[in-house]
C-alpha cells in the first residue's frame, strides 16, 4: 500500500549519460518534491511542483530538471551526470504547501 | 532566513534511560515544527508535529519559542527507537517548503 512510489530502487548510469528517475503518488496529493540526500547529511530541496507550477531552489545546478506530466507522476531528469550527484533522490508529496510531506523510499543513483 | 539546528550528530544511550534530541530553530515568525524518523532501510516518515501535540511512540516534542528550540524526548529509550531523527521547519513566510536539521543518529544499546 504505498502511496509514494519511487522507481528505480537503485539506479548505475555512467558518467555523463542522462538518467531519468521517476515517482507516482496515488495520494492525489497538490504538491510533489524532488531532494537529494547524501551521505550522512539531511535532504536538500531540489525543486518542487505545486500542481502544475514548476519552482526551482536557488542552488539548485542547472543539470538538474522535472517534470510533471499529471497529477500522479513526477520525473527527475539529470542531464549529465557527474561524480558528485551519485546521493540517494527522494521524492515527496503533501496535500498543501504546509501539509507534512510523505516519502518514497528513494532511489539511490550511482555514477560509474 | 530558516535554519534548524541540531547540535548533536549522535547520540548513544542504554535501552530503558531517558533520551533528550535537541533541535533549535530560527525564523522570524511563527513556524511549524516536524519531526521526522528514518529506520534502517527504511523511508523517511513522520514522526509528529507540534501542532498536534500528540505523542507518538513515546516520544513528545514541546515548542518553546522562547529558546526556539523543539527537543524531542522519551523517558524509555527501546532498541527499537535506534534511527535517524531530523528535525524540520516550514515557514509561512518563505514558500512553505520545509527546511531539515543535519539530523541526529539515536542507538539505543542493550
Amino acid at each position: 500500500d504505498a502511496m509514494v512510489i519511487q522507481n528505480p530502487r537503485y539506479q548505475v548510469t555512467q558518467f555523463g549519460k542522462p538518467v531519468t528517475l521517476s515517482c507516482s503518488q496515488t495520494l492525489n496529493h497538490n504538491v510533489m518534491y524532488w531532494y537529494q540526500q547524501k551521505s550522512s547529511q539531511a535532504p536538500k530541496l531540489l525543486f518542487h511542483y505545486y500542481d502544475k507550477d514548476f519552482n526551482n531552489e536557488a542552488d539548485t545546478p542547472d543539470n538538474f530538471q522535472s517534470r510533471r506530466p499529471n497529477t500522479s507522476f513526477c520525473f527527475l531528469d539529470i542531464r549529465s551526470p557527474g561524480l558528485g550527484d551519485a546521493a540517494m533522490y527522494l521524492c515527496a508529496t503533501s496535500r498543501d504547501g504546509g501539509d507534512p510531506q510523505h516519502f518514497g523510499d528513494g532511489t539511490r543513483l550511482s555514477i560509474l | 532566513a530558516q535554519r534548524v539546528t541540531q547540535p548533536e550528530k549522535l547520540l548513544s544511550v542504554f535501552k530503558g534511560a531517558p533520551v533528550e534530541l535537541k533541535c533549535n530553530y530560527s525564523y522570524s515568525g511563527s513556524p511549524e515544527l516536524f519531526w521526522y524518523v528514518q529506520y534502517s532501510r527504511q523511508r523517511l516518515q513522520l514522526l509528529l508535529r507540534h501542532i498536534s501535540r500528540e505523542s507518538i511512540k513515546g516520544f513528545t516534542a514541546d515548542l518553546n519559542k522562547g529558546e526556539t528550540s523543539f527537543h524531542l524526548k522519551k523517558p524509555f529509550a527501546q532498541e527499537e527507537d535506534s534511527a535517524m531523527y531530523y528535525c524540520a521547519l516550514i515557514g509561512f513566510n518563505a514558500g512553505n517548503m520545509l527546511t531539515f536539521g543535519g539530523g541526529t543518529r539515536l542507538m539505543v544499546k542493550p
